[in-house]
């Protein structure tokens, strides 16, 4: 079965500092795609980022980027530069095997606090 | 609309009664899905259409849960006899049939309220 253990409940941090939001995975799956998802109090989920299990290059996009390591089956998150405006819930998900439109298993979510 | 929407934004209904909730997809997308949150949880996967046919039906915690797409397009979640477990916010999303991987767009949800 599939698992995302988001260990990190609440964050608070200052802004202009950087997070790091930890995101850990479990699959018997060989190919598989992982995403990041931000949900606003609006409520709605805001896809951020999608990388599949074949590439384990970090890419930086904008103030986001991301570290994928397959070994150690994690897939973290950070936030440069934080403004106040990114407080919000994450959240981390695992696809079902590499196939189009497959159900996504998320994690418990990270609550972020920017503070001013 | 240009997102996926959903309607009602809230429902409050009485234990044992029968609800409908609606999703209207992006226009083009192919694939839909429901998902379940409850407070302080991920969203769990329900259902996901590809077309008009349920593809998976897996995550519908029991037989009281059902949803149709007759159409290819707007999709309904009929929830009868509800119970106040089933209180949560009921995500909809819909996404692209031709590509691997795609993600997935979500609406605002609907929440239910069993009272």
């Amino acid at each position: 079965a599939q698992k995302v253990t988001q260990a990190q409940t609440e964050i608070s941090v200052v802004e202009k500092e950087d997070v790091t939001l930890d995101c850990v995975y479990e699959t018997r799956d060989t190919t598989y795609y992982l995403f990041w998802y931000k949900q606003p109090p609006s409520g709605e989920l805001v896809f951020l980022i999608r990388r599949n299990s074949f590439d384990e290059q970090n890419e930086i996009s904008g103030r986001y980027s991301w570290n994928f390591q397959k070994s150690t089956s994690s897939f973290n998150f950070t936030i440069t530069a934080s403004q106040v405006v990114d407080s919000a819930v994450y959240f981390c998900a695992l696809s079902e095997e590499l196939r189009a439109n497959s159900k996504l298993t998320f994690g418990k979510g990270i609550t972020l606090s920017v503070r001013p | 609309g240009a997102g996926v929407s959903q309607t009602p934004s809230n429902k409050v209904t009485e234990k044992g009664k029968y609800v409908e909730l609606r999703c209207d997809p992006i226009s083009g997308h192919t694939a839909l899905y429901w998902y379940r949150q409850s407070l302080g949880q991920g969203p769990e996967f329900l259902i996901y259409f590809q077309g008009t046919g349920a593809a998976d039906d897996s995550g519908l915690p029991n037989d009281r849960f059902f949803a149709v797409r007759p159409e290819g397009s707007v999709s309904t979640l009929k929830i009868q006899r509800t119970e106040r477990g089933d209180s949560a916010v009921y995500l909809c999303a819909s996404s692209l049939a031709n590509r691997e991987g795609t993600e997935a767009f979500f609406g605002q949800g609907t929440r239910l309220t069993v009272v």
